[in-house]
């Protein structure tokens, strides 16, 4: 089993639409949660971070960490076609030493 | 401020062949990371140094690849011989000490092993 699983898609909505990206994990170790963002023939950019549960909100997304459940979501609101991209979960355990562990990426295409 | 900088950006070899990889992290980050994703899926650590340590090398195929950190800024990762199941992309990051979740990458070198 994958520490983390994410839903390769891809997904395609409609310009305006509200999209839910998701992951699971588990390793419940995992303290920070991480969505990077990567654009065709590009390196991940990171786009949110959250430490331990709760949400948090940015503009037009908002990151959610359910560690009861080993549930983490991505929902953005208002899609744009700018916005179709590979969107990579990751999250990373208290030890500083160790790096990020990443889902597989769930390709998301806005349609205009 | 300037970004992770990879070279080359393209690459195509021959199984058997070798290749190197070089990697320039942001000014004043001391950690680096070297990263394989292979088409369709995430990236998957494959070292990270600390200044010029190793940190992390477990995930590293070791009896192939290798990599080095020059003056604890500069970082090469080379492969001898390659497989065709090295065709990937492979990612620099770096970041400070301790804080991965601000870790920067470069845009990666796209490797093709034919």
């Amino acid at each position: 089993q994958k520490e983390v699983e994410q839903d390769p898609g891809p997904l395609s909505v409609p310009e305006g639409a509200i999209v839910s990206l998701n992951c699971t994990y588990s390793n419940s170790a995992f303290q920070y949660f991480m969505w990077y963002r990567q654009y065709s023939r590009k390196g991940p950019e990171l786009l949110m971070y959250t430490y331990s549960s709760g949400n948090k909100e940015d503009g037009r997304f908002t990151a959610q960490v359910d560690k009861s459940s080993k549930y983490i979501s991505l929902f953005i609101r208002d899609s744009q076609p700018s916005d179709s991209a590979t969107y990579l979960c990751a999250m990373k355990g208290l030890a500083g030493r160790r790096a990020l562990t990443f889902g597989s990426g769930t390709r998301l295409q806005v349609q205009p | 401020e300037a970004g992770v900088a990879q070279s080359p950006r393209y690459k195509i070899i021959e199984k058997r062949q070798s290749v190197a990889f070089w990697c320039n992290p942001i000014s004043g980050h001391a950690t680096l990371y070297w990263y394989q994703q292979i088409l369709g899926q995430g990236p998957k650590l494959l070292i990270q140094f600390q200044n010029n340590g190793v940190v992390d090398d477990s995930q590293l195929p070791k009896d192939r690849f290798s990599a080095e950190r020059l003056k604890g800024v500069d970082s090469t990762l080379k492969i001898q011989p390659a497989k065709l199941e090295d065709s990937a992309v492979y990612l620099c990051a770096s970041s400070l000490v301790g804080s991965p979740r601000e870790a920067f990458f470069g845009q990666g070198t796209r490797l093709t092993v034919v």
